[in-house]
Formats: C-alpha cells, sequence, structure tokens
C-alpha cells in the first residue's frame, strides 16, 4: 500500500510570496496527481505528471521518480490561490489514486 | 466547471431517512466513481463503474448502495446512516478506468442527524 506523505500540513503565505508544496510517497508509482481543492469542496485536477516538470501559468510541479518525491511551486501567489491542494498517486495501470490529506493554503493581501 | 453535476449540494437527513445523491457527467466518460471525504483524511474511494458495471466495492457498509443505471448517470442511494457518516461525497468520472484523469464534481455535504 502506498502512504503519501504532504508538508507542510498547513501554510500561510503573503500575495506575491513563493509557494512550494511537497508531496512524498513510499512505493513506485505510474503517474503523480496534484489536485486542488477550494473551500465549497470541488476538486479540479492540476497536474497529472509521472516525470520531469510540468508548468500552467503560475503554477509548476516537478517530480523526482528516484527520490519519490514531487513539488507544487507557485509563482506570485494571489488570495485567489487560497485552497486545499492534495497530491494523490497511481501505482500501475489501475484506477487506484493513493491520497494525501492535503496542504491548506492560504494566501493574505 | 468540470462537466460533472451533483445535486443536491447539500442536505441533511435523520438516522431512519432514505435518500438519494445523483452524479451526472457531460463528458462521454465511460468511468464513475464515488469517494468519501471525511474531516481532515484523505479522501477514500468508495465504488467504481466501468461501462456500467461495479468494478470496485471498497468494503464499504450496505447501508450506501450504488446505482448506475448508464455511463452518464450515477447514484448513491442512502438509508439508516450513521452520524458518522457526515461527509462531503464526491463523484468523479474518466475515460476509462485505468490511467486517464478523473474529473470531480463539486460534492454533497452530508449531515446525518
Amino acid at each position: 500500500k502506498n502512504e503519501v506523505e504532504q508538508s507542510p500540513q498547513n501554510l500561510t503565505a503573503q500575495e506575491g510570496e513563493f509557494i512550494t508544496i511537497n508531496c512524498s510517497y513510499s512505493v513506485g508509482i505510474s503517474a503523480l496527481h496534484w489536485l486542488q481543492q477550494h473551500p465549497g469542496g470541488g476538486i479540479v485536477s492540476l497536474f497529472m505528471l509521472s516525470s520531469g516538470k510540468k508548468k500552467h501559468g503560475r503554477l509548476i510541479a516537478t517530480i523526482n521518480i528516484q527520490e519519490k518525491h514531487s513539488s507544487l511551486h507557485i509563482t506570485a501567489s494571489h488570495p485567489r490561490d487560497s485552497a486545499v491542494y492534495i497530491c494523490a498517486v497511481r501505482s500501475g495501470s489501475n484506477y487506484k489514486l493513493t491520497f494525501g490529506k492535503g496542504t491548506l493554503l492560504t494566501v493574505n493581501p | 466547471e468540470t462537466g460533472v453535476t451533483q445535486t443536491p449540494r447539500h442536505l441533511v437527513m435523520g438516522m431512519t431517512n432514505k435518500k438519494s445523491l445523483k452524479c451526472e457527467q457531460h463528458l462521454g466518460h465511460n468511468a464513475m466513481y464515488w469517494y468519501k471525504q471525511s474531516a481532515k483524511k484523505p479522501l477514500e474511494l468508495m465504488f467504481v463503474y466501468s461501462l456500467e458495471e461495479r468494478v470496485e466495492n471498497n468494503s464499504v457498509p450496505s447501508r450506501f448502495s450504488p446505482e448506475c443505471p448508464n455511463s452518464s448517470h450515477l447514484f448513491l442511494h442512502l438509508h439508516t446512516l450513521q452520524p458518522e457518516d457526515s461527509a462531503l461525497y464526491l463523484c468523479a468520472s474518466s475515460q476509462g478506468y485505468s490511467e486517464n484523469e478523473q474529473y470531480f464534481g463539486p460534492g454533497t455535504r452530508l449531515t446525518v442527524t
């Protein structure tokens, strides 16, 4: 069973700051997902990656397969980035995702 | 808007009530999922349907009963729930149930009194 650990659990930042959220997992994976959950519940997929780095706007996701570690970076953070960020991993070619507990990010103006 | 809708968004029910949660996806996907999200816990997979057949029943109590009449609709029928069943119930869909990205609905916030 894959264990997924996220850090930090809570993060407060000032608008404009560079944010990093970390995710570590214990077993080899086929893909890692970063998800965003706003207050109210809905979850949006930000990235799905299996190697290297992906960028979308101010968001950057990286993964190091050897170290079993991924990071989500937010540049020039904004109060609208305030949300819970969830890391999830998939092992093998099946539908099961193992989720981390999430990181609550609050960006103050 | 992810193309997955859920109704109702909020539900309060007593332990003796029977209610149903509904999920509809407008993405042409053929796999649908129910997840439970309790406070301070990771998402838990409850059920998976692929091509309208159940492929996963993740040790969920029988007071939760899923139904998938077609590839666009998924229901979760609830009866004689317990207060500890209060949670956010999320529906998701994907194209195939192997490696593809899952798209989530907004969730139903359920409170059992």
